[in-house]
């Protein structure tokens, strides 16, 4: 599976838009850009997954370049409880050998 | 989305004793499954693959007689730490897959093993 960068760590105010880049410059075809989160102390969460169109589920929507080689997770409205370390995969499609990276702390602020 | 159960969440054993997590996906069923282990400020790393019925497939410098994993049925596994030691203390996580190509798998809650 392709390798992602994430940057470290985000902001976000309350109430406002949560846009978290990924990049994935090495991402194959087949491969398809999976979002999970992970709230601290527990297993991480499903949030989106995409191939090449945009994605928009009751959680976020999944925004890729035309080329594919990135993308960036969109929370419209971020809340406290969104606060959380998200993580950006790509994934020929069964889950395994995902590759996880630290991925992105995002402190979402009153 | 689906439910996968992780019981224990926190267990506390001795050093030389053995423990039992449990992973059960509740409305779907999991035609594979797979252990994970996460130490304080790092990521997940996978230990283990397990595909009901089968033997589980282990990643490179996981001990297979050390972590025993079990996938007897489509909606059940288990992971067994023999013989606990406190550099085993961590926090192990399950996931569970229908097996369906290019669809997510979802996660237990974690289990917090700490072995004194």
């Amino acid at each position: 599976d392709a390798k992602t960068t994430q940057p470290t760590s985000m902001d976000c105010a309350e109430g406002r838009a949560a846009n978290l880049p990924c990049n994935h410059s090495t991402i194959s075809g087949n491969e398809y850009v999976y979002w999970y989160r992970q709230i601290h102390s527990q297993g991480p969460q499903y949030i989106i997954h995409g191939l090449k169109n945009n994605e928009t589920n009751e959680m976020a929507s999944l925004i890729i370049t035309e080329d594919r080689k990135s993308s960036t997770l969109i929370l419209p409205h971020a809340t406290l409880r969104d606060t959380a370390v998200y993580y950006c995969i790509a994934s020929a499609g069964n889950n395994r050998k995902l590759i996880w990276g630290l991925g992105t702390s995002l402190a979402v602020n009153p | 989305g689906a439910v996968v159960s992780q019981h224990p969440s926190w267990v506390i054993c001795k050093s030389g004793t053995s423990v039992k997590i449990e992973c059960r996906s509740l409305d779907f069923q999991a035609t594979t499954m797979f252990w994970y282990r996460q130490f304080p400020k790092q990521s997940l790393m996978l230990m283990a693959t397990s595909n009901e019925g089968s033997k589980a497939t282990y990643e490179q410098g996981v001990e297979k007689d050390k972590f025993l994993i079990n996938h007897a049925s489509l909606t059940l596994s288990t992971l067994t730490v023999t013989s606990a030691h406190p550099e085993d203390s961590s926090f192990y996580i399950c996931s569970a897959w229908t097996g369906k190509m290019n669809t997510e798998a979802f996660f237990g809650q974690g289990t917090r093993l700490t072995v004194v």
